[in-house]
């Protein structure tokens, strides 16, 4: 009966470095979604997912940033070359089909040096 | 530009108010409105209100949606210390499947 988990809870990374986020959904959830949250900023949507697919990825900031979602379930997010304004608390949420409760993990710190 | 407004932008109650915090927005073809509210850490959904659903009720908060006037409202009765938080609202256009978010209301409900 677990909810959403998200790992690294903490990530500290040099600048120029890639990093890899990853998020479990509550199992039998369908919708994914990728939130961030800058310090003292409110939320910016990233992206979602219906099963495996994306059909929307304009909401990522740039193209370092990249996000699959294998099997159904576990989600990852990559940022490539990570640069100082890429800090900030990556969330992720599952829902059981997409107008339905949005359940969020506990987020993942991101903290570019 | 699509957009999301939120007023005001901070309030501060008493337990037993009730309190109104808005949402007005701009969006192409809109899809649909939802509700989070965010103490310190991950957001809580709170409401989804589209077009077939514009109202919507939870214990001591509503939500109302006005398609015409493009806007939402967001209702807390007999406010508690713990409804303490940001509240934020986002819209969704259709075909889309981006959220975008307003700023949020910060509320503060004294004992």
């Amino acid at each position: 009966g677990a909810g959403v988990s998200q790992s690294p809870s903490n990530k500290v990374t040099e600048k120029g470095k890639d990093v890899e986020l990853r998020c479990d959904p509550i199992s039998g959830h369908t919708a994914l979604y990728w939130y961030r949250q800058s310090l003292g900023q409110g939320l910016e949507f990233l992206i979602y997912f219906q099963g495996n697919s994306a059909p929307d990825k304009s909401g990522l900031p740039s193209d370092r940033f990249s996000a699959e979602r294998t099997g159904g379930s576990v989600s990852t997010l990559t940022i490539q070359r990570t640069q100082q304004e890429d800090s900030a608390v990556y969330l992720c949420a599952s829902s059981k089909y997409r107008e339905e409760t949005q359940y969020f993990g506990p987020g993942t710190r991101l903290l570019v040096l | 530009e699509d957009k999301v407004v939120q007023s005001p932008l901070s309030l501060v109650v008493h337990e037993g108010d009730t309190v109104t915090l808005n949402c007005s927005y701009e969006v192409t073809n809109f899809r649909s409105l939802l509700w989070y509210k965010q103490e310190k850490k991950a957001p809580t959904f709170l409401f989804m209100l589209t077009s077939s659903g514009i109202e919507k009720k939870s214990g001591r908060l509503s939500s109302i949606l006005d398609k015409k006037e493009l806007f939402s409202i967001l209702n807390i009765t007999a406010t508690q210390t713990g409804d303490s938080a940001v509240y934020l609202c986002a819209v969704e256009g259709s075909g889309t499947y981006k959220y975008i978010f307003g700023t949020g209301t910060r509320l503060k409900v004294l004992a």
